[in-house]
């Protein structure tokens, strides 16, 4: 069966310094791979999506960026976290035409 | 990017109520899903719909796909505690690939 594995959980970074969350899925291959991020408890805000590797399309322009190096590997970067990238990020896999996507487990990231 | 408008946008009901929301939009959905989400926890899908009218069940749970293929309903019969969390609405948009649009979510409380 495919699993989608997100870590860390929580996380408390300072401001300014960089950034590295890692999502990865098994039991699928080609996978599309997305990122939100979900400010406050409510509204899903698409981040990255990802049809396959090396291809990353941004949604939002901000201070983050992903990766995928390989199939079923999806990385969020920053080089200097802001403030404002304090949230609760939300790893996604979906095949490309079909169902739902199914959701990681979260990180919650707090910037101080 | 576009969001669905999906209300009320909070609840706070008795243990044994009903519960209804919907989530509408000014474009034409080709797939309605309804995810719940509970606290710390990614979102869950919880009904998929495929055809414009379709009623489609699962336990205490109805969902609907709305004739007009722009809106989609959710009810909830004989509400129990651990029915608390958001519930989002999602859709694909015909043309759309395989993104999803979701909705602002819906928070439900239950009260003992």
């Amino acid at each position: 069966s495919q699993t989608i594995h997100q870590w860390p959980a929580t996380l408390v970074q300072p401001v300014g310094s960089p950034l590295s969350l890692e999502c990865t899925v098994e039991g699928t291959s080609n996978p599309n791979l997305y990122w939100y991020r979900q400010a406050a408890g409510r509204g899903l805000q698409l981040l990255f999506y990802s049809v396959g590797i090396g291809q990353i399309s941004s949604e939002v322009p901000q201070n983050l960026s992903a990766s995928r190096p390989q199939d079923r590997q999806f990385i969020l970067s920053s080089k200097k976290l802001l403030l404002s990238d304090s949230g609760f990020y939300l790893c996604a896999w979906s095949v490309p035409v079909g169902l739902g996507y199914t959701f990681g487990s979260g990180t919650r990231l707090t910037v101080v | 990017g576009q969001q669905l408008n999906q209300s009320p946008q909070s609840m706070f009901i008795q243990e044994g109520e009903d519960v209804s929301m919907n989530c509408t939009s000014s474009s034409i959905f080709n797939t309605w899903l309804w995810y719940k989400q509970e606290p710390g926890e990614g979102p869950v899908l919880l009904i998929a719909l495929y055809k414009a009218g379709e009623l489609t069940s699962n336990g205490r749970l109805t969902a609907q796909f709305g004739i007009t293929r722009k809106d989609s309903f959710l009810n909830i019969s004989a509400s129990i505690p651990s029915d608390v969390g958001i519930y989002f609405c999602a859709g694909r948009l015909t043309g759309g690939g395989n993104k999803l649009t979701f909705g602002t979510g819906t928070q439900l409380k239950v009260e003992l």
